[in-house]
């Protein structure tokens, strides 16, 4: 039962245009979102994050957005550059999971962005 | 500082072999996470600990154990090793609630293959 979902496994851009990478979720009890970039033979390295009670959170070339009623987040990314070619990893986390911050991850999508 | 290390990078383990993935991070973070992640697949949560003394289960916690005798050091025992184990390992570390307790901070990985 996959609860975070990434239904796009790969995803082509050009250079200076706009990404947009999607996300859907089924538990209702997910309150807290990441975007995670992982590069090859590296570990994944936290983006940006949102938390249910926004709708939208931004930092610099990078935009989250969250619809709570689809259960659904996306990640912009504008312009996007060369160097953001990676695997995008969305993850979630639920208030309930005790005081660790468990986190439940998507399969990824495999962004390229061309010259 | 280093962040989460982890060691070894690589390693081959023969059917019914066990063996200790190392991780070591040096943040003060109270809370630390072992993941695997399979081809093409998210991250899966296996064990994590709270704190010093105290771990508890993930989601596929099974043929796997560990331990958590410093606030630095959270390693993974493997016992048994059976293919199913091939996989790549992150281990991760997190603030205490309050203070940005969803950020997860990964180490490198360790790609294990069971022949």
């Amino acid at each position: 039962d996959q609860q975070v979902k990434q239904n796009s496994p790969s995803l082509s851009v050009q250079e200076g245009r706009i990404s947009i990478l999607n996300c859907d979720y089924t538990n209702s009890m997910f309150d807290y979102f990441l975007w995670y970039k992982k590069y090859p033979a590296e570990g994944p390295t936290f983006l940006i994050s949102i938390s249910s009670i926004k709708d939208k959170n931004e930092d610099g070339r990078f935009t989250v957005f969250l619809n709570k009623s689809a259960k659904h987040l996306s990640l912009h990314i504008v312009p996007s550059q060369p160097g953001d070619s990676a695997v995008y990893f969305c993850a979630a986390s639920a208030a309930g999971a005790g005081t660790a911050s468990k986190l439940t991850f998507g399969t990824g999508t495999r962004l390229q962005v061309t010259l | 500082n280093a962040g989460v290390t982890q060691t070894p990078k690589f390693r081959i383990l023969k059917i019914g072999q066990s063996m200790t993935l190392q991780c070591t991070q040096d943040m003060n973070h109270n809370y630390m996470y072992w993941y695997r992640q399979d081809p093409g697949m998210g991250l899966k949560l296996i064990y994590y600990s709270v704190g010093a003394g105290i771990t508890d289960k993930g989601e596929v916690p099974n043929g796997y154990n560990v331990s958590r005798s410093t606030t630095e050091d959270f390693p993974l025992r493997l016992e048994l090793a059976a293919p199913s184990q091939t996989s790549v390992y992150f281990c991760a570390s997190s603030y205490s609630p309050g203070r940005r307790k969803n950020e997860q901070f990964f180490g490198p990985g360790t790609r294990l293959t069971v022949l």
